[in-house]
This record gives C-alpha cells, structure tokens and sequence, in this order.
C-alpha cells in the first residue's frame, strides 16, 4: 500500500522568512496530493491540493510543488506570519469507488518566531 | 452551516467497555471516513463509506465496526475497548475529492 514519508517533524522559521515542508509517496498509481493545516484542538483543514496532471499550484502566499518521477511534493509558505503556525499534514491518495482513501505523513510543526 | 459535527468531543472508558461515535455532515457529501490520529504517526485510516449502503476497512480497523445510517450519518463503534485505542478520532466528508473534517473526539481508555 502506499506510504507517505514527511520532513521535518519540526520547523522554526523567523516571522516574514520562508518555510519548506517536504513528502514523498511509494505508490506511482496516487494522483491526489492534499495538504492540511491542524491548529491546537481542531481538525485537519484543507489549505491547498493538486493533482498528478499539474506540477505547481498556488495560492497567495502558498504554493505546492509536485515531482511525479521522483515521487515527491513540497509545501512552500513565503512571508510567514504568527498565524502561520500550526502542524501542517501531507497526503496523497487515489480514488477507489468515489472515495479518497488518504494516506497521511507523520506531520510538521511550523513554529514562527516574531 | 455545521459541515462535520462530531459527539461526544471528550470521552473516558474504562477496558472492556463500549460506545458509540457519532458524526453527521450536512454538505450532502456521498463519502464519509473514520481517522484516529496519535502522536509522531498522522492521521490512519480506520473505514471509510464510498457511499450509502457501503462500507470498507481502512488501515487499522481491528476492534472497530462502523455503521453508515443515512447518506448523512455514519457511527463508529468500540465494542470491548481497550487502552491502545486511547487516541483523537475524526470524521470526514467528501462530495468529490476533497476531505473535510469534524473538530475530533479525544478518547481516553483506562
């Protein structure tokens, strides 16, 4: 089955730098690529997606970046702000019967420093 | 509009006892899911309903059974609970692709 590896498990970056978060996936059939954003005591939200079919997507100040030969995607966050801090999720999955059965990495948390 | 409504949020068995999970969604999504998240390891799978009417188990689905009641409501229960599955659990919708989640139950098995 697929597998979702995750790094790093903790980032520091000062408040207006940039912060990377990366994953990798095994299974070459996944063609869904979420991202999500858990503060303390929520759920998980969706902050971006892409598909196999598109290799960069963005949004404001949030962009994801997706290598299909190398099997790897990327959370890239510019101009960070204290609100920016939470644990961020990687996912990637493939849809079986019009379900998306989400196989999530281990998480980061995103620390900005004022 | 509630999205994904959990309940209970906070829980407390002892081994051996049961309960009930319930979770609703509003958005008239086909598919719902079941995740348990526990510390260093994300979000794992647990069963997942594609549609009404069907059901299937995830990636850890021992000492769980689901039940999806209605296109809007689907149940996760503990028959005979034990300490390992002390964890958050959070449902999930979804209409197409993407997922959005309830706010969690956090269950504690003692």
């Amino acid at each position: 089955g697929e597998n979702v590896e995750q790094h790093p498990s903790t980032l520091s970056v000062q408040e207006g730098d940039s912060a990377v978060i990366k994953c990798t996936y095994s299974d070459s059939a996944s063609n869904y690529f979420p991202w999500y954003k858990q503060e303390l005591g929520k759920g998980p939200q969706l902050i971006i997606d892409i598909r196999s079919n598109v290799g960069e997507k963005k949004d404001q100040r949030i962009a994801v970046t997706l290598n299909k030969t190398a099997k790897h995607f990327s959370l890239h966050i510019t101009e960070t702000q204290p609100e920016d801090s939470a644990v961020y999720f990687c996912a990637a999955s493939m849809g079986i019967q019009g379900a998306q059965k989400l196989v999530f990495g281990q998480g980061t948390r995103l620390t900005i420093n004022p | 509009n509630a999205g994904v409504t959990q309940t209970p949020k906070f829980q407390v068995l002892k081994t051996g006892q049961s309960m009930t999970l319930q979770c609703a969604q509003d958005m008239n999504h086909n598919s719902m899911y079941w995740y348990r998240q526990d510390p260093g390891m994300g979000l794992r799978l647990i069963y997942y309903s594609a549609s009404e009417g069907t059901t299937d188990k995830g990636e850890v689905p021992n000492g769980y059974n689901v039940s999806r009641l209605n296109k809007r409501e689907f149940s996760l229960r503990l028959e005979s609970a034990a300490p390992s599955q002390t964890s958050v659990y959070f449902c999930a919708s979804s209409g197409a692709e993407k997922l959005f989640f309830g706010s969690g139950t956090q269950l504690s098995v003692l």
